[in-house]
């Protein structure tokens, strides 16, 4: 079985404009989280959605946000991209969201 | 919020000889895990551990819940090139049980 895939594995951008990366869970997994890694850091909480439906936020500004779609792959966008904004950006699927999150690969997000 | 401290940092190893890791959280643990990340990749599940006194061993690796110390420790035996990596610990918060706090993980080396 395929694990959680993310796209794209690499990203370059720069100040001001707007990003959309993606995940697909694992088959039969109903809930996704994101995560931010800044490099030297552990990955930091941004999202987690449940049957399509957000069940919480970390402490990120609202130029962040997320969906989930009905086939249970997720979407996180990001407007207005600081150079602060450069991270690995991690997907997390797991079968309610409580139970360990297995993660994917990562989106790289250069910001220029 | 809660905060969980690492240590050490970074550690080199020669291959065969132990180690151990440790993870001290600011808060009480309702739950903790432990995974390993290869430079720029993804997150790989190693261990949940969720009842005080709880040990846990895959492989050659074994973990630890000390839930009065509000501390988790990690043992590599006989650690091998293949134990490279960064290890994170990651705890759920008290307030939710989905959301993953992690630590700035630890950096293992193990020299042949």
């Amino acid at each position: 079985d395929a694990g959680v895939t993310q796209s794209p594995t690499h990203l370059i951008k720069t100040r001001g404009q707007q990003v959309t990366l993606r995940c697909s869970p694992i088959s039969g997994h109903k809930s996704v989280s994101w995560y931010q890694q800044v490099l030297g850091q552990g990955p930091q909480f941004i999202f987690q959605y449940y049957e399509k439906e957000e069940r919480g936020r970390g402490n990120f500004p609202d130029r962040f946000s997320a969906r989930q779609f009905p086939n249970y792959s997720s979407e996180l966008n990001v407007n207005a991209l600081l150079l602060g904004d450069s991270a690995l950006y991690l997907c997390a699927s797991s079968l309610t969201g409580v139970e360990p999150q297995h993660f994917g690969d990562g989106t790289r997000l250069s910001i220029l | 919020s809660q905060e969980l401290e690492q240590s050490p940092q970074s550690l080199i190893v020669q291959e065969g000889k132990n180690l151990t890791i440790n993870c001290t959280s600011s808060k009480t643990l309702y739950g903790l895990y432990w995974y390993k990340q290869k430079y720029g990749e993804g997150l790989i599940f190693l261990m949940m551990l969720q009842k005080g006194g709880e040990e846990k061993s895959h492989e050659k690796i074994t973990a630890k819940l000390d839930e009065k110390k509000q501390q988790s420790s990690l043992h590599i035996t006989a650690s091998q090139p293949s134990h490279a990596g960064i290890y994170l610990c990651g705890a759920i918060s008290g307030g939710s049980n989905y959301k993953l706090t992690f630590g700035k993980g630890t950096l293992l080396t193990v020299n042949p």
